[in-house]
């Protein structure tokens, strides 16, 4: 039990286009879910945190206007990457909290290799 | 400064022997948790254990935790091959269920372990 999908598993766009990442609990109900970013042989960076029907809040330094997130349903989060460019290519993401206060494990997707032309 | 900073960067170990990896973490935190991701995949959750544990055990491994100096250890016994792997430790900051820092994790920079067959 327990499992997180992510959408695609990598991509591949040119400079300028947006780009979707979808991050979904298959299993189970998540009210907050989380989006991390890692460059290569760096850790995770906390991006944002998203809590289904209210608006993400982001970690400081992070553009919100740049990273669009969406947490329409306890199971579907998405991350749209606006505009992109070379340095946003990067490793995306996402954890999914099954009700915040009951437990504290975050269980993460398989994540979302963003390469930008 | 950075929360989570774990040594040694790299661990290269033959099979059969013990590999210890240290976390040190700079504020007061709800719990931590040990997480191995596999080159260019997701992370793996590894084991928890809160801020009033001292000792946690789960299979071949083992987490200590001493809050007074701040710090953790993993140690993963009769190592594998498959053990092969960057192995992260993640910090969750005390706070009450709800509040905004709730379920945030703070990630080290990780520890690359290489068991040679």
């Amino acid at each position: 039990g327990a499992v997180v999908s992510q959408h695609p598993s990598w991509v591949i766009c040119k400079s300028g286009t947006s780009v979707k990442i979808e991050c979904r609990s298959l299993d189970f109900q998540a009210t907050t879910m989380f989006w991390y970013r890692q460059f290569p042989k760096q850790s995770l960076m906390l991006m944002a945190t998203s809590n289904e029907g209210s608006k993400a809040t982001y970690e400081q330094g992070v553009e919100k206007d740049k990273f669009l997130i969406n947490h329409a349903s306890l199971t579907l989060s998405t991350l749209t990457v606006t505009s992109a460019h070379p340095e946003d290519s990067s490793f995306y993401i996402c954890s999914a909290q099954i009700l915040a206060g009951l437990t504290d494990t975050q269980y993460f997707g398989p994540g979302t290799r963003l390469t930008v032309l | 400064s950075q929360q989570g900073e774990e040594d040694p960067q790299a661990l290269s170990i033959q099979e059969g022997e013990n590999a210890t990896m240290n976390c040190s973490y700079k504020t007061s935190i709800n719990n931590l948790q040990w997480y191995r991701q596999n080159s260019g995949r997701g992370l793996v959750h590894l084991i928890l254990i809160r801020s009033n544990e001292r000792e946690k055990h789960s299979g071949r491994l083992r987490v200590t935790l001493d809050t007074s100096k701040k710090s953790s250890s993993l140690l993963i016994t009769a190592s594998r091959a498959a053990d092969t792997a960057s192995y992260f430790c993640a910090t969750a900051a005390s706070g009450r269920a709800g509040g905004t820092s709730y379920g945030k994790l703070t990630f080290g920079q990780g520890t690359i372990l290489t068991v040679h067959p």
